[in-house]
């Protein structure tokens, strides 16, 4: 069965600082991975998502994210951050169900604080 | 841009009462599912749903809880007899492959 880690439950940084959160995946065999944020009182929103191809992907808000298959990370990073970047950043790994659809595994999360 | 529709946005109900919780995917979507985040803990996965039949389901999703496409565009999750733990945001998403999009969720409350 997949699972994921977000060993950092909370992050603090001043804004205009670069970031980078950390996620780990326990997966059989090639991963879908995603990153999804969640603001308060908001629904989770799509970031970015890795498939296959160039391991080093683009997303959403000048968000990036590498997969490092030897690590079997994929860890998210934005050079600078923004006030409004402050929210619940979740990463995730999908499993294609032989019934079809995409189950999501879902990492605990990592709360993002971002000084002024 | 297409999205997914969760109404309500906020119920609560008595324990033991039965809920419907509503949600419009994304129209051209086949692939349909209902996520969880009880407060202060992960999303879960309860089920997802394809072609009118449930196509995966996690050990949460028991027999107090079950799924319909009524219609061609509404997709619902029924709790039976609620129970202060199905207290929770309740979350809809939708895909035409690999892709979830998810709606804004419902908070239920079971008092």
């Amino acid at each position: 069965a997949q699972s994921v880690t977000q060993p950092d439950i909370h992050i603090t940084v001043s804004e205009g600082a670069s970031l980078e959160l950390r996620c780990n995946y326990s997966y059989g065999a090639t991963p879908y991975l995603f990153w999804y944020v969640q603001s308060p009182g908001q629904g989770l929103q799509l970031l970015l998502k890795y498939f296959s191809g160039d391991t080093l992907v683009q997303g959403i808000k000048g968000f990036e994210a590498e997969f490092k298959r030897s690590q079997s990370s994929f860890n998210l990073r934005k050079p600078s951050v923004h006030w409004s970047d402050a929210a619940e950043y979740f990463c995730a790994v999908g499993a294609w169900g032989t019934g079809g659809g995409n189950k999501l595994t879902f990492g605990t999360g990592t709360q993002l604080k971002v000084e002024l | 841009e297409p999205e997914v529709t969760q109404t309500p946005s906020h119920q609560v109900t008595q324990m033991g009462q039965e809920v419907i919780l509503r949600c419009v995917p994304i129209s051209n979507h086949l692939y349909f599912y209902w996520y969880r985040q009880i407060l202060g803990q992960k999303v879960e996965f309860l089920v997802s749903f394809y072609n009118n039949e449930i196509s995966e389901k996690s050990e949460i999703f028991d027999d107090q809880f079950s799924v319909e496409r009524p219609d061609g565009s509404n997709f619902t999750l029924k709790i039976r007899s609620t129970k202060l733990e199905d207290s929770a945001m309740y979350f809809c998403a939708s895909s035409a492959d690999v892709v979830a999009f998810f709606g804004q969720g419902t908070r239920l409350t079971v008092v």
